[in-house]
């Protein structure tokens, strides 16, 4: 049972033409997290939800955008692909409780092309 | 402080030897710790995970030693298998905010 789930797994773009990637998840996790990840690297995160809270590492380009309109959608908007921003994308969820870390699971990706 | 270093960078063992992947952090806030395997192509998956309460924790063929006083952890794989070829990642996490990875390790197990 598919608990956290990419759409598009594949997806081509052109330089320059905005691209919106998908998470959802079926696991009521009020965590979502976006990573990028490139050939042979670790998954670099971007930003997260904590809830509705919106969470932006310090070094994630400005060209990179998200949006959660709800608990179970999370969006990756990427306003202006370059050649660089190639990669996996990867979405991740954990429930976040007081007192305890809980782990994070993957969805299986999106990889991005920039043509 | 938030740096997970993680080795060997890559890996090869013969079918039924047990690679070992070693990780070493900094912040003793950290208090949880898992293992990733990545198959090319795929999402990261959780293997398995431990917390500083116990030393050691075993599931199927993988097993983790952890090390409080030095600060370090490590991935056993017992009998390993070429199905086993993948990428390992470590990570630590702390309350209430996201993991720290590993740089990764690529493991090939060749029969």
């Amino acid at each position: 049972d598919a608990m956290v789930i990419q759409n598009p797994r594949y997806q081509v773009t052109q330089f320059g033409k905005p691209v919106t990637l998908s998470c959802s998840q079926t696991l009521n996790h009020n965590v979502m997290y976006w990573y990028q990840q490139k050939s042979s690297q670790a998954p670099k995160l971007l930003f997260h939800y904590y809830d509705k809270d919106f969470n932006n590492e310090a070094d994630t380009p400005d060209n990179f955008q998200s949006r959660r309109p709800n608990t179970s959608f999370c969006f990756l908007d990427i306003r202006s692909p370059g050649l660089g921003d190639a990669a996996m994308y990867l979405c991740a969820t954990s429930r976040a409780t007081v007192g305890s870390t809980d782990t994070q699971y993957f969805g299986p990706g999106t990889r991005l092309t920039v043509l | 402080q938030q740096q997970v270093k993680q080795s060997p960078q890559s890996l090869i063992v013969q079918k039924g030897g047990i690679p070992i992947i070693n990780c070493a952090y900094e912040n003793t806030a950290f208090d949880y710790f898992p293992w990733y395997q990545q198959f090319p192509g795929k999402g990261p998956a959780l293997l398995i995970a431990i917390r500083p309460d116990v030393s050691e924790k075993k599931e199927g063929r993988f097993t983790i030693s952890f090390n409080k006083s030095a600060k370090q952890f490590s991935l056993h794989i017992m009998d390993s298998q070429p199905g086993d070829s993948a990428t390992y990642f470590c990570a630590a996490g702390r309350r209430n905010t996201p993991l720290v990875f590993g740089k990764g390790t690529r493991l090939s197990v060749i029969a």
